[in-house]
């Protein structure tokens, strides 16, 4: 079946680091790729996503590339804000039919001034 | 994308009672999920719910525990009945945004509760 793991945390960054937050999958076919974020209290925010290989993924700093050949779609910042603390869930969805997501364990961060 | 407003958004319950989460959309969809995350948890899949059928439950989710309505297009509920303290978890309604979304499932606030 298919699945993600995605690195564990937590992980700790000083304000203005590169974070990278690995993730791969094992699926059939060609998944939608995604990335969410829950901050403290609140519910899953969509970050980002991509639906095809070689798409990139971006939004409010964040990145992430559909890399097919090495089934891997790592989270990228080059500059982190403690705003940014949060439990980052990496997920798919397979493209066959109407199918839920599948997440990762999730990856927290926690960015210190 | 769509708008989803979970009710309640947090509550404290005793023991052995049951409480029904409503979830609100904003525009009509077909599918709609329903997840449990525990304390420092990833998101389980309770059941996948269609409108004018049955949900179909993950394994691990039964029916008489969790059960699901879906009685419109906008709108569901789910029960988590007979609670026990390990019952306590945030659930998060989540939908299909459709083909234009590019096949994206968005998620309510969530409603966070504590069993005591």
């Amino acid at each position: 079946g298919n699945s993600v793991t995605q690195m564990e945390g937590p992980v700790t960054l000083s304000e203005e680091a590169f974070l990278t937050i690995n993730c791969t999958y094992t699926a059939t076919g060609y998944p939608s790729l995604f990335w969410y974020v829950q901050y403290p209290g609140e519910g899953l925010q969509l970050l980002l996503k991509a639906t095809k290989a070689d798409d990139k993924g971006s939004n409010k700093g964040f990145e992430a590339t559909y890399r097919k050949e090495t089934t891997s779609f790592h989270l990228e910042k080059g500059s982190v804000q403690v705003s940014d603390s949060a439990v980052y869930f990496c997920a798919l969805r397979s493209n066959s039919g109407n199918t839920p997501l599948v997440f990762g364990k999730g990856t927290r961060l926690s960015v210190i001034a | 994308s769509a708008v989803i407003s979970q009710k309640p958004s947090r509550d404290i319950c005793q023991r052995g009672t049951s409480l029904t989460i409503q979830c609100q959309v904003d525009s009509q969809v077909t599918m709609m999920f329903w997840y449990r995350q525990q304390p420092g948890q990833s998101l389980t899949l309770i059941a996948t719910a269609n409108q004018g059928s049955e949900a179909t439950y993950e394994s691990g989710f039964v029916i008489d525990k969790f059960p699901i309505s879906r009685p419109n297009l906008t709108f569901s509920t789910l029960t988590v009945s007979n609670m026990s303290p390990e019952d306590s978890s945030i659930y998060l309604c989540s939908v299909d945004g459709g083909y234009l979304s590019g096949n994206t499932i968005y998620f309510g606030e969530g409603s966070w509760l504590t069993v005591v």
